[in-house]
């Protein structure tokens, strides 16, 4: 199995600033990870697939990087739409998830 | 327009069955894998089981292999998640989702889920 390690477990940034979330495979994951949103009782919302390509319809703020095991999702000029759980997932072999960053408000 | 519909849920003893249902319109259903996913309410995402859209290549999470089978029907644009053996630690709400593109590719849209709760 896969895992993923995400860092770090909770942000707490201004609205405006910048954000940098981490996550680590445990082994080469190539390009096959994506990042999700997730918000108090929605589905989670796919932002980032192989590893830099936004999803549809996702603002131009959310980036992604990396290959292999080390990725990044930064989020520039936070909005307060923004602060939510986010998640990343690899899928190289079947699926397994980050266990989670929380950004919250500062 | 895409969508994903989740039933079957509900309350249920430790050691029983359930069978949930995953139906989905707006795509060509046979052409995308389709994953189920699940979540204790305030904690983290736990994929449980994926299919392809031939249903030759199925997958399991090591918490739920040798309990749970996912299978398909392509003329009923459905996928089912049958649960054997219950434990108190499957209670989640369970996320069916289906895949970007038809095969190795991330979740992009999910349905809304329906919550198994296991208890005595």
């Amino acid at each position: 199995e896969i895992v993923l390690t995400q860092s770090p477990a909770t942000l707490s940034l201004s609205p405006g600033e910048g954000a940098t979330l981490s996550c680590r495979a445990s082994q080469s994951v190539s390009s096959s990870l994506a990042w999700y949103q997730q918000k108090p009782g929605q589905a989670p919302r796919l932002l980032i697939y192989d590893a830099t390509n936004r999803a549809t319809g996702i603002p131009a703020r959310f980036s992604g990087s990396g290959s292999g095991t080390d990725f990044t999702l930064t989020i520039n000029s936070l909005e307060p739409e923004d602060f939510a759980v986010y998640y990343c997932q690899q899928r190289r072999h079947w699926i397994t998830f980050g266990q989670g960053t929380r950004l919250e408000i500062k | 327009e895409v969508q994903l519909v989740e039933s079957g849920g509900g309350l249920v003893q430790p050691g029983r069955s359930l069978r949930l249902s995953c139906a989905v319109s707006g795509f060509t259903f046979e052409n995308y894998p389709i994953h189920w996913v699940r979540q204790v309410p305030g904690k983290g995402l736990e994929w449980v089981s994926g299919i392809s859209g031939n249903s030759k290549s199925v997958g399991y999470a090591d918490s739920v292999r040798g309990r749970f089978t996912i299978t398909r029907d392509n003329a009923k644009n459905s996928v089912y998640l049958q649960m054997n053996s219950l434990r108190v630690e499957d209670t989640a709400l369970y996320y069916c989702a289906k895949e970007l593109r038809s095969s190795d590719s991330s979740p992009d849209y999910w349905g809304q889920g329906t919550l198994v709760t296991v208890s005595s």
